[in-house]
């Protein structure tokens, strides 16, 4: 079945280390993105990718870095920059032409 | 800053009521607007997306409307079931007069049905 996975589904950090959410598409989409979900607050942009190698800043995008090393993976970084990282975060790909997001399961990461 | 708001921010109906919940957005230089269901402990899924103004879509029970000179959609759910429990979300495109691929959220409505 073509999908989003995203591991792992919950994840906990101790304050000032890096960690790496996993992103996997079997789709074939070109197009990835990254969103966060807080309380109270709509999704937000974090990065997004429109082709591999290739990656632009959201309206986040602090405190986070990302790679597009290959069009399956879409690895999403939240370093000890981000200053509250404790947070659902979505991954997404593109239904090729169309603005239609197809969304993973989700990480919620909580930093202690 | 776009808002793209929504209300209400929680319901909760019996089996068998109908509902209906409201996305606001900015009426100018509309592009198209998205509604997805997110059911707990599942991804979203996209409903509908609609892109003309008095724009009607349906899908089983629910559908949805469009008024994009006074920004605002309508979702409506008719005999509402238990299965019909999820936060339904929607997002707007503004049309920048490039490439519109930007989706700016609302914060959602959670709707629980109780059988």
């Amino acid at each position: 079945d073509g999908g989003i996975t995203q591991s792992p589904k919950y994840l906990f950090r101790k304050e000032g280390q890096n960690v790496t959410l996993s992103c996997e598409q079997n789709l074939n989409h070109d197009a990835m993105y990254w969103y966060r979900q807080d309380p109270g607050q709509g999704l937000r942009l974090i990065y997004y990718s429109q082709i591999v190698n290739d990656f632009q800043k959201g309206d986040i995008a602090e405190g986070y870095s990302v790679s597009r090393e290959k069009k399956e993976s879409f690895p999403l970084t939240v370093t000890s920059a981000q200053k509250n990282p404790t947070a659902f975060y979505l991954c997404a790909s593109n239904l090729p032409g169309t603005s239609v997001r197809f969304f993973g399961p989700g990480t919620r990461l909580t930093v202690l | 800053i776009l808002n793209v708001e929504q209300s209400p921010q929680s319901l909760h109906v019996q089996e068998g009521d109908s509902t209906n919940f409201t996305c606001s957005f900015p009426s100018s230089n509309f592009y198209a607007l998205h509604w997805y269901r997110w059911e707990t402990a599942k991804s979203p899924e996209a409903l509908f997306v609609m892109t003309l103004n008095g724009d009607e879509k349906k899908k089983g029970r629910i559908s949805a409307t469009l008024n994009t000179k006074e920004g605002y959609s309508y979702l409506y759910i008719k005999g509402s079931q238990p299965e019909d429990s999820a936060t339904y979300l929607c997002a707007f495109i503004k049309n920048y007069g490039g490439a519109t691929n930007k989706l700016i959220f609302g914060t959602g409505t959670l709707l629980a049905v109780q059988p």
